[in-house]
This record gives C-alpha cells, sequence and structure tokens, in this order.
C-alpha cells in the first residue's frame, strides 16, 4: 500500500511569507502528527490530529499550526517566517494514534527560510 | 519532562564488528520505547520497539531491552554490514501521549567493508 506523502518535497521562502505543507497518510491511518527536524534540535514534536480534532501539541510558538480534514490528510501552516524554521518538516501516521503503535513517517517537506 | 538521550556520533565500525548505541531517557510513569532508523534518502522507519519493562525489542538482528531500573534502552547488533549504515533514533512515548513522541538526536552509523 502507498506510504506517507507529504508534499512539496523542498520550497525556499524569504522571511515574513508563509507556507503550507500537505501531508496524505496512509489509507486507513486517522492519527497524523508532525516533527520538526533541524541539526541542532533533532526531531520536535509539534501536533497531532485524529478525526479533525488536535488532540495533542508540542512547544512551539502560535505561527505553527495546523488542521486535519475528514479523509484524514492534513496541513501545517507556519505563518510569518523566520529563519530558525529552515528544517525538514515530518509527517507520521498511525492507526488510532495510541501510545503503542508504530509511527510511518513521510519522506518530508525540506523548508529553506532566506 | 521527558527526554531521551544518546550517544553522539558518527560511528565508525568494520563489518562484522559488533554494535552498541546507548541510550537513556528520564520519563514519568511507564513509556513505550522505540528504536527509529534513517537510511539514506528514506524517511524514519521502526526498527524495534519495547512496551514495558523487561521486554526485549528485536529485528533485524538488532535488539534492545527495556531496563526500567537503568533507564536504559540501548541497542545492539551482533555483526553489522555496511547496509546498516543509517542514523539511528532512540525515542519514547509516554502514557496516553497521542503520539508525542520525545526522540534522542539520532547516531550516525557508518559501516564500512
Amino acid at each position: 500500500k502507498a506510504g506517507v506523502t507529504q508534499t512539496p518535497r523542498y520550497l525556499i521562502k524569504t522571511r515574513g511569507q508563509q507556507v503550507t505543507l500537505s501531508c496524505s497518510p496512509i489509507s486507513g491511518h486517522r492519527s497524523v502528527s508532525w516533527y520538526q527536524q533541524t541539526p541542532g534540535q533533532g526531531l520536535q514534536f509539534l501536533f497531532e490530529y485524529f478525526s479533525e480534532t488536535q488532540r495533542n501539541k508540542g512547544n512551539f510558538p502560535g505561527r505553527f499550526s495546523g488542521r486535519q480534514f475528514s479523509n484524514s490528510r492534513s496541513e501545517m501552516n507556519v505563518s510569518t517566517l523566520e529563519l530558525g524554521d529552515s528544517a525538514l518538516y515530518l509527517c507520521a501516521s498511525s492507526l488510532t494514534g495510541q501510545g503503542t503503535e508504530e509511527l510511518f513517517f513521510g519522506e518530508g517537506s525540506r523548508l529553506t527560510v532566506l | 519532562g521527558d527526554s531521551v538521550t544518546q550517544m553522539e556520533g558518527p560511528v565508525t565500525l568494520s563489518e562484522e564488528a559488533f554494535l552498541t548505541i546507548n541510550c537513556t531517557y528520564t520519563a514519568t510513569g511507564y513509556p513505550s520505547l522505540f528504536w527509529y532508523v534513517q537510511y539514506p534518502g528514506e524517511g524514519l522507519q521502526l526498527l524495534l520497539k519495547a512496551t514495558k519493562a523487561d521486554d526485549k525489542g528485536s529485528n533485524k538482528g538488532f535488539e534492545a531491552t527495556y531496563r526500567k531500573e537503568t533507564t536504559s534502552f540501548h541497542l545492539e547488533k551482533g555483526s553489522v554490514q555496511v547496509s546498516d549504515s543509517a542514523v539511528y533514533f532512540c525515542a519514547l512515548e509516554a502514557t496516553g501521549g497521542y503520539q508525542k513522541v520525545t526522540f534522542g538526536t539520532g547516531t550516525k552509523l557508518q559501516v564500512i567493508p
């Protein structure tokens, strides 16, 4: 079956702009979570969605937001981009989001902010 | 809060050498523990997991045992291959965390022929 698909794979923005990233989970998976990966901080949890509801949120400013649609696809948005937002943004899906479930990751969207 | 500490890399080993990557954690309660692997140009994928104390996770010749008394989950493999070259992440999820997985910083492993 198809894996987790993230688009776009690469993008370049300038400071102050906003960006929207998309994630299509594995068919049947209803939980989608987002992570930011940087060389200095590693992987950091952004938020998790299940049935269009945000159930958990990491320690990121309000500029980072997300949503989930009825077909479980998810988007995340970053407004007023800063240089420090340059990172690989990873989406992961699982069946229900319960603690022992395996996360299935996409290949990520690499954002560069100039 | 929850945290995971793993040995810094890069780790360079010759083929067929023994591998240990240390991982310790801090968490309340009884978290689930994971090792994820990221091969070059690919997304992270689960390597193995353990959900309670003294559980041993294993996959592809890799093993890790959930040690609550030492809060550790060290990854081991008896004989590494070139194809094992990747970045390895230790991770935990607290009970009821809804996929709020805390990852270590990753350890890059390079296996040379």
